[in-house]
């Protein structure tokens, strides 16, 4: 049972669109969401994260959007560029707990 | 300053061979953990351990073990090693006190078992 769905699974975008990647949850005890960014050969990196007290946050062209209500978080990349071209993975977790739920991944293609 | 380093970076095994997956981290960061990831799957928490002599399961723990007799290494067994256990694995680390924001991840172990 998937404990976070994302979508889409894969995007193609032009370069300075706005793609926007969609992640839904159930277990209204996860308490902070993070974004991964994973390059070919590497592992996920930290992209940003927000806690569910907030309905924006904003790191440079990345913005992540939450709805407390819907239990839905989405990531949006402003003016992307053909070097965002990546994996993209949401995550929860309780608390600071060890454990964090990964969503099934968006694999975005940023045409130049 | 090395980070998180895992080896090796690829293996096939075949049906029923054991291995060891190798995890180090020069960060003397206590929490660490394993992760699989699969096609459509993200990524799923194998085992974690939150400082040395202390591991725990994940999600997906069955066919795998781990040991922690330093705070540095947290090496992954494969006992008997299965087709379904193809995937690519990764390390994480992170000190505690800042929740998953700290998370480190290795660059990955690719294996295939045929």
């Amino acid at each position: 049972q998937q404990q976070v769905k994302q979508s889409p699974q894969s995007l193609i975008v032009q370069k300075g669109g706005i793609p926007i990647i969609n992640c839904a949850y159930e277990n209204t005890a996860f308490d902070y969401f993070p974004w991964y960014q994973q390059f070919p050969g590497k592992g996920p990196a930290l992209l940003i994260a927000i806690r569910p007290d907030v309905s924006e946050k904003k790191e440079g062209r990345f913005t992540i959007s939450f709805n407390k209500s819907a239990k839905q978080f989405s990531l949006h990349i402003m003016d992307s560029q053909p070097g965002d071209s990546a994996t993209y993975f949401c995550a929860a977790s309780i608390g600071g707990a060890q454990k964090l739920v990964f969503g099934q991944g968006t694999r975005l293609t940023i045409n130049p | 300053n090395a980070g998180v380093t895992q080896t090796p970076k690829f293996q096939v095994l075949k049906t029923g061979q054991s291995m060891t997956l190798q995890c180090a981290q020069d960060m003397n960061h206590e929490y660490m953990s394993w992760y699989r990831q699969d096609p459509g799957m993200g990524l799923r928490l194998i085992h974690y351990s939150v400082g040395a002599g202390i591991t725990d399961q994940g999600e997906v723990p069955n066919g795998y073990n781990v040991s922690r007799s330093t705070t540095e290494d947290f090496p992954l067994r494969l006992l008997s090693a299965a087709p379904s256990q193809t995937s690519v694995y990764f390390c994480a680390s992170r000190p505690p006190g800042q929740g998953v924001n700290g998370y480190t991840f290795g660059s990955g172990t690719r294996l295939t078992v045929v």
